[in-house]
């Protein structure tokens, strides 16, 4: 089985602008949840969608948004980008929510 | 309040060394995963426990209850094992919260 893929691997944007991220999960997994690592405040959980719908949500402001389509694919959006909003953007896949989570190799989005 | 903490932050060993690494953690949970993550940023989950033990080849995990700790231990230590080791918690809340990590680098 192919692993979980994100899309792109590397990303530069100025602030102000927006950026939509792609994960997806592997084949069967149906629960898609997004992490934010920085070196200051670590790994930070962002959402977590299943079948679909957003059922859990870290404590990021509304500029972080995401999505799930009927193929489990996920995508977030960070609209009006900030220097701080530069991190490593890592998505992990499970089968159902609450088991093992198979992570991606992170998109590294750099905002100048 | 959820809160995880994690120790030592950092730590250095030699090759064949016993190795420990603590998470402490302040409500009940429904889980703990430990994870790896290797320079780079790639990122593998070892572990994901509710209760007692699981081993994986040199790696044990345990988890106490009642005590609210969890401890991965890492037998034979081996260079290929130097990674960030990071305990993340999901609470009865559903709020899942990550511990800062642990630097581990191991010497031939």
């Amino acid at each position: 089985k192919a692993g979980v893929t994100q899309t792109p691997r590397y990303l530069i944007k100025t602030r102000g602008q927006q950026v939509t991220l792609s994960c997806s999960p592997i084949s069967g997994h149906r629960s898609v949840s997004w992490y934010q690592q920085t070196p200051g405040q670590g790994l930070q959980f962002l959402f977590e969608y299943f079948s679909e719908t957003q059922r859990n949500k870290g404590n990021f402001p509304g500029r972080f948004s995401g999505r799930q389509f009927s193929n489990s694919r996920s995508e977030m959006n960070v609209s009006t980008l900030e220097l701080g909003d530069s991190a490593l953007y890592l998505c992990a896949s499970s089968p159902v929510p609450f088991y093992e989570q198979y992570f991606g190799p992170g998109t590294r989005l750099t905002v100048t | 309040k959820n809160e995880v903490e994690q120790s030592p932050q950092n730590l250095t060993a030699q090759e064949g060394e016993f190795i420990t690494i603590n998470c402490s953690y302040s409500v009940g949970i429904s889980a703990l995963h430990w994870l790896q993550q290797h320079p780079g940023g790639g990122i593998v989950s070892l572990f994901m426990l509710s209760s007692g033990k699981k081993k994986h080849g040199r790696l044990i995990a345990t988890i106490n209850i009642q005590e609210k700790h969890s401890s991965l231990h890492i037998t034979a230590s081996h260079p290929r094992d130097s990674a960030v080791y990071i305990c993340a918690v999901r609470f009865n809340t559903d709020k899942l919260i990550f511990g800062t990590g642990t630097r581990l680098q191991v010497f031939p």
